[in-house]
C-alpha cells in the first residue's frame, strides 16, 4: 500500500531531551512537510522540503530541525530549545508543481513533562 | 495567501446533504480553493479543490461563486463517519512557495442520526 507512515503514534519525553519523529513515504513525492497542531487549533507549518538535501523554514521553525537525506524520509527533531513541545505533529507529502494536494500521515502525539 | 472565514460548527442529519460555506473575499486570481477534513486525532484528509469551475468527485462537490469570493462544499448524503472538522484553504499552486497550506479553525460538522 502506498502512503505516509509516522512513528510512533504516541511519544513521551522528559523536558530537556531532544526527540526525533519519523516520517516515511512511498508515494514517490518530491515535497514533504511537517506541521504542528495544538488542541482546538488548525495546523501550522514547521519545515518543508521540495527536494533531497534542501529544506526551508515554515512559520514556526524555532526549536526544530530537519534533514532530507533520502526522498522517502523527512525526520523532525524537536530540540530542548522548543519552549512548548507538547503537541500533535503531522507529516505530509505532495508532488511539486501545479495544484497538488498534500497527503498526510496519521500523526505523532508528543508529550513532554 | 488569502484568508478564509468558516462557521465554527454545523449540524446535519444523517442521509441529508451537508452544505459547508466558506468566504474568501480576498482571493487572488491564481489561488485555488482546497477542502480538507480531519477526524479527531487523525491526519487531515484531502477532499477536493478547484480554481473557478465547480468540481465533483466521489467524496463531494465544490461550488465556487462566479466572483470567486465564496464557495460551498457539499457532501450529498452525509453519514456518521463524515463527522469531522472541515478546513477551507486558499493558496497558490506549489511553485517556489513550497505549497504551504494555511489552516484556520475550520467548521466542526456533526452528523446526527
Amino acid at each position: 500500500d502506498g502512503g505516509i507512515t509516522q512513528s510512533p503514534k504516541y511519544l513521551f519525553r522528559k523536558e530537556g531531551q531532544n526527540v526525533t519523529l519519523s516520517c516515511e513515504q512511498n508515494l514517490n513525492h518530491d515535497a514533504m512537510y511537517w506541521y504542528r497542531q495544538d488542541p482546538g487549533q488548525g495546523l501550522r507549518l514547521i519545515y518543508y522540503s521540495q527536494i533531497v538535501n534542501d529544506f526551508q523554514k515554515g512559520d514556526i521553525a524555532e526549536g526544530y530541525s530537519v534533514s532530507r537525506e533520502k526522498k522517502e524520509s523527512f525526520p523532525l527533531t524537536v530540540t530542548s530549545a522548543q519552549k512548548n513541545p507538547t503537541a500533535f505533529y503531522l507529516c505530509a507529502s505532495s508532488i511539486v508543481g501545479g495544484a497538488d494536494e498534500q497527503y498526510f500521515g496519521p500523526g505523532t502525539r508528543l508529550t513532554v513533562t | 495567501d488569502a484568508k478564509t472565514t468558516q462557521p465554527p460548527s454545523m449540524d446535519c442529519a444523517e442521509g441529508r446533504a451537508a452544505n459547508l460555506p466558506c468566504n474568501h473575499s480576498t482571493i487572488s486570481g491564481n489561488e485555488y480553493v482546497y477542502w480538507y477534513r480531519q477526524i479527531h486525532s487523525q491526519g487531515p484528509q484531502y477532499i477536493i479543490h478547484g480554481l473557478k469551475n465547480n468540481e465533483t468527485n466521489e467524496m463531494a462537490s465544490l461550488i465556487i461563486t462566479e466572483d470567486r469570493k465564496s464557495s460551498t462544499l457539499i457532501l450529498p448524503h452525509a453519514t456518521l463517519r463524515d463527522t469531522a472538522v472541515y478546513y477551507c484553504i486558499v493558496r497558490v499552486a506549489a511553485g517556489n512557495q513550497g505549497g504551504k497550506l494555511i489552516f484556520g479553525q475550520g467548521t466542526e460538522l456533526s452528523v446526527k442520526p
